[in-house]
């Protein structure tokens, strides 16, 4: 089974629009963590926003909230007053740390392009 | 955070070749991973490099083909040896600190493989 799930494979907004980003997990580890990274086209992984299994507030960083909702288990993106630099392909990825591994899965990305 | 760098930032190479990848971080990190995006794909972990042992290889990933260097807590080496057209992907350099939830990525080596 996938550990991570992205179903928008490309998504438009409109400059200065908000845009939800959509990610589910699955996981059996009570203790995990959820990330949201910006690929550009130069290929860089530019560490967005984080949320750990525990946090009780969904979190935020300027722009990028993370909608957290453990019961459905989702991490949704929210991008606020999009800007034509947010087109990038983003990717959802989870660590799990009952394992110890600490290693990230992604899910298959979600292309964002916006328009002016 | 950290800064990470990676050498070379792309490179074309020969089918049967080999290159090695390097990886400089500016500070002492506790892991370091190494993973592999083909074209137009999700990110999939190769191995984590162990500094001073031999590197953790993920299923379908052979020390024989890919193998690890990790002399000290700043450094390490990813060398894809007898390359072929199925190699050609992007390579990166992640690393993490224990009890730090952040992991980042340096910028990627850009691989095709001819």
């Amino acid at each position: 089974a996938q550990k991570i799930t992205q179903t928008q494979p490309g998504m438009f907004v409109q400059e200065k629009e908000a845009v939800t980003l959509d990610c589910t997990y699955d996981t059996s580890d009570p203790s995990y963590g959820l990330f949201w990274y910006k690929q550009p086209s130069s290929g860089e992984m530019i560490f967005l926003i984080y949320q750990g299994s525990y946090d009780q507030q969904n979190a935020t960083e300027g722009r990028y909230s993370l909608n957290f909702q453990k019961a459905r288990k989702s991490a949704n993106l929210v991008i606020s007053a999009s800007q034509l630099g947010d087109s990038a392909m983003y990717f959802c990825a989870m660590r799990e740390t009952a394992t110890g591994a600490n290693n990230l899965f992604f899910g298959t990305g979600t292309r964002l392009t916006v328009i002016p | 955070s950290a800064v990470i760098s990676q050498k070379p930032s792309r490179d074309i190479c020969q089918r049967g070749t080999s290159l090695t990848i390097q990886c400089q971080v500016d500070s002492q990190v506790t892991m370091m991973f190494w993973y592999r995006q083909q074209p137009g794909q999700s990110l999939t972990l190769i191995a984590t490099a162990n500094q001073g042992s031999e590197a953790t290889y993920e299923s379908g990933f052979v020390i024989d083909k890919f193998p690890i260097s990790r002399p000290n807590l700043t450094f390490s080496t990813l060398t894809v040896s007898n390359m072929s057209p199925e190699d050609s992907s992007i390579y990166l350099c992640s690393v993490a600190r224990t009890g730090n939830y952040e992991q980042y990525f340096g910028p990627g080596t850009r691989l095709t493989v001819t």
